[in-house]
């Protein structure tokens, strides 16, 4: 079984501070990783996600994300944060056979403050 | 471009209705999924279908029935409401099978049941 875990339920940063959104994975096979985002009222948004090869994957509006099979991570960052940045994230995974589906993590609120 | 849309975008029903959730997409997409969406859960799957006449359960399957009788469309009927079922509800498809495949999401549709 796989499992999500996003620690902070709400991240709060200054507009301009750098953006850590941190995800830990459980998974018995090498898995594969997204963030999606979405903001109020939408739906859930593709930010990147990792397959396999190169570890640190870059994503749409300046995010970014690390594969670390050792500490079991996928953290998403941006160096910069900017006001429109507030929305929801989501981590997921699937590592199941076929169509399974994705499983998400709770999800983490990011807060910009001006 | 229309992508993949749901209908109704928003519903109130009463216990014990039935409720039909619709979910339409343009791009031919095999696979697709139903996922709900509660505060402190994250996103859960409800059904999924890796093509027309073909659908499986997810994690939360109870109380909901889906068929495929078109490629496009998804449809989730809730046989007969709960107040447990009041939820934002996520349509999503891909186009290939296999875990690294990106899924793209609709707009949700919030559904209370009073």
């Amino acid at each position: 079984a796989q499992s999500v875990t996003q620690l902070g339920s709400h991240v709060s940063v200054s507009e301009g501070a750098l953006v850590l959104l941190r995800c830990n994975y459980s998974s018995s096979v090498p898995p594969y990783l997204f963030w999606y985002v979405q903001y109020p009222n939408q739906g859930l948004q593709l930010l990147l996600k990792y397959t396999t090869g190169a570890t640190l994957v870059k994503g749409i509006n300046g995010f970014e994300a690390e594969f670390k099979k050792s500490e079991t991570s996928f953290h998403l960052t941006k160096p910069s944060a900017h006001m429109s940045d507030a929305a929801e994230y989501f981590c997921a995974c699937n590592s199941g056979g076929g169509a399974d589906g994705l499983t998400f993590g709770k999800g983490t609120h990011l807060i910009i403050q001006p | 471009d229309a992508g993949i849309t749901q209908s109704p975008r928003y519903k109130i029903t009463e216990t014990g209705r039935q409720v039909t959730l619709m979910c339409h997409q343009t791009w031919s997409h095999s696979y697709m999924f139903w996922y709900r969406q509660d505060l402190g859960h994250g996103l859960r799957l409800i059904y999924y279908s890796a093509a027309a006449d073909i659908t499986d359960k997810g994690e939360v399957p109870d109380g909901y029935v889906v068929s495929r009788s078109k490629t496009e469309n998804f449809p989730l009927t809730l046989e007969s409401a709960t107040r447990s079922q009041t939820s934002v509800y996520f349509c999503a498809s891909s186009a290939q099978r296999g875990n690294q495949e990106t899924q793209y999401f609709g707009p949700g549709t919030r559904l209370l049941v009073l």
